[in-house]
């Protein structure tokens, strides 16, 4: 079966622009998890949808950032009004549920702020 | 705070030798472990779970240990291949998240 999947792969664009950022997770799984990782760096927490349920935001970095899931599958990490440190590779996992015990990634999009 | 540190330099290893990659954490009580493979320009990929009262998990060539009172988990790749080289994360989950050091990379010299 499909695996994660993301779009697009890589993004470049001008510092004060918006970007959308899309993540199409495993069919089934209800859990979906969004990280940013910077070059040399460890995976960074950003959001956690979890079916109905309020998603968790403690990990966006500022209000520039939001994220939804519609219909419990496809999400849309949006930044607006990026800035240069906001370049990275942002990662979507999916996983069967909250008790799923393996996240199942998808290549990540690669963005680029000028 | 809580922190999750690996080896901090990366690791070239010759052929057939054994990588062991160090996974250290503070502040926190995980109830287990996992260690994920990276491969440049792709995103992680699961290898091994190991929960807290496991001594020892294997996997192939894969072995992992988990030592709560140490808080320390050692990941060893046997007779290394130099299909073997990418980068390896260890996680931890804190409450439903995963929590990821930064990694360790690994290069297999033929």
């Amino acid at each position: 079966g499909a695996g994660v999947s993301q779009s697009p792969s890589n993004k470049v664009t001008e510092k004060g622009k918006d970007v959308e950022l899309r993540c199409d997770p495993i069919s089934g799984h209800t859990a979906l998890y969004w990280y940013r990782q910077s070059l040399g760096q460890g995976l960074e927490f950003l959001i956690y949808f979890q079916g109905n349920s309020a998603p968790d935001k403690s990990g966006l970095p500022s209000d520039r950032f939001s994220a939804e899931r519609t219909g419990g599958s496809v999400s849309t990490l949006t930044i607006q009004r990026t800035q240069q440190e906001d370049s990275a590779v942002y990662l979507c996992a999916s996983s069967f549920n909250t008790g799923g015990e393996t996240q199942y990634f998808g290549p990540g999009t690669r963005l680029l702020v000028l | 705070s809580q922190k999750i540190e690996q080896n901090s330099e990366a690791l070239n290893i010759q052929e057939g030798k054994t990588a062991t990659l160090t996974c250290n954490y503070t502040n926190y009580s995980p109830a287990y472990l996992q260690w994920y493979r990276q491969d440049p320009g792709r995103g992680p990929v699961f290898l091994l779970l190991i929960r807290e009262n496991e001594k020892e998990k294997r996997k192939e060539r894969l072995k992992v240990t988990f030592d709560t009172t140490l808080k320390q988990s050692l990941f060893h790749i046997t007779a290394s291949q130099p299909a073997d080289s990418a980068t390896y994360l260890c996680a931890l989950r804190n409450d439903y998240k995963l929590s990821f050091g930064a990694g360790t990379t690994v290069t297999v010299r033929a």
